[in-house]
């Protein structure tokens, strides 16, 4: 089993779309979560970091749950601009701060 | 701030030829990452250093791949010798650790915009 789980996609939404990305971690002692996105040829940068009471910042929302050790980011009324590829990412915690990065989700928004 | 540099953007090589890339980090911090990501994966950690000193290189394949970071804050990474399925885009993070007990870490890392590496 993967340590952290993402449908590749991709996903072709239209413009104004409401889209969710579903995220599954293995080790239940991970401490910290994320949302990356990656633009097409550029390096992931930092989205939001996702926490249990979940989190919003404009028209992002991301929610984990621990007991199903599952994470999600739901994209509301979608932009062109929000094409990317978006990666869940989990830190293992220790001294490492160690990131492990899923696969990466592909979202297209089409117009 | 500046951020993340890395050189060069882009190498071709062929297989079992050497080939050497550089890191910048952002100034003032100690941490140092060297990834690996592979077209349609995720960035996959190779190697961190904390300052000049190894944290973690347990996925790097140290038959080929070597990495140092001597003086605490420009790092290179190499390969020698390249195999086919070493084409990927090496990316170098840093992150502002700073340890201290009762206060949290801050754990963002900062990524440069990647090596390009084709091996033929």
């Amino acid at each position: 089993r993967k340590e952290v789980e993402q449908d590749p996609g991709p996903f072709n939404v239209p413009e104004g779309a409401t889209v969710a990305f579903n995220c599954t971690y293995s080790n239940s002692a991970s401490q910290s979560f994320f949302w990356y996105r990656q633009d097409c040829r550029k390096e992931p940068k930092l989205l939001m970091s996702v926490y249990s009471s979940g989190n919003e910042d404009g028209r992002f929302t991301a929610q984990l749950t621990r007991a199903s050790q599952y994470i999600s980011l739901l994209i509301r009324d979608s932009k062109i601009s929000d094409s990317a590829t978006y990666l869940c990412v989990v830190n293992q915690g220790g001294a490492t701060n160690k990131l492990i990065f899923g696969t990466g989700t592909l979202l297209a928004v089409q117009p | 701030e500046a951020g993340v540099a890395q050189s060069p953007r882009y190498k071709i090589i062929e297989k079992r030829q050497s080939v050497a890339f550089w890191c910048n980090p952002i100034s003032g911090h100690a941490t140092l990452y060297w990834y690996q990501q592979i077209l349609g994966q995720g960035p996959k950690l190779l190697i961190q250093f904390q300052n000049n000193g190894v944290v973690d290189d347990s996925q790097l394949p140290k038959d080929r791949f070597s990495a140092e970071r001597l003086k605490g804050v420009d790092s290179t990474l190499k390969i020698q010798p390249a195999k086919l399925e070493d084409s990927a885009v090496y990316l170098c993070a840093s992150s502002p650790i700073n340890r201290q007990r009762g206060v949290r870490s801050s754990y963002e890392q900062y990524f440069g915009p990647g090596t390009r590496l084709t091996v033929t």
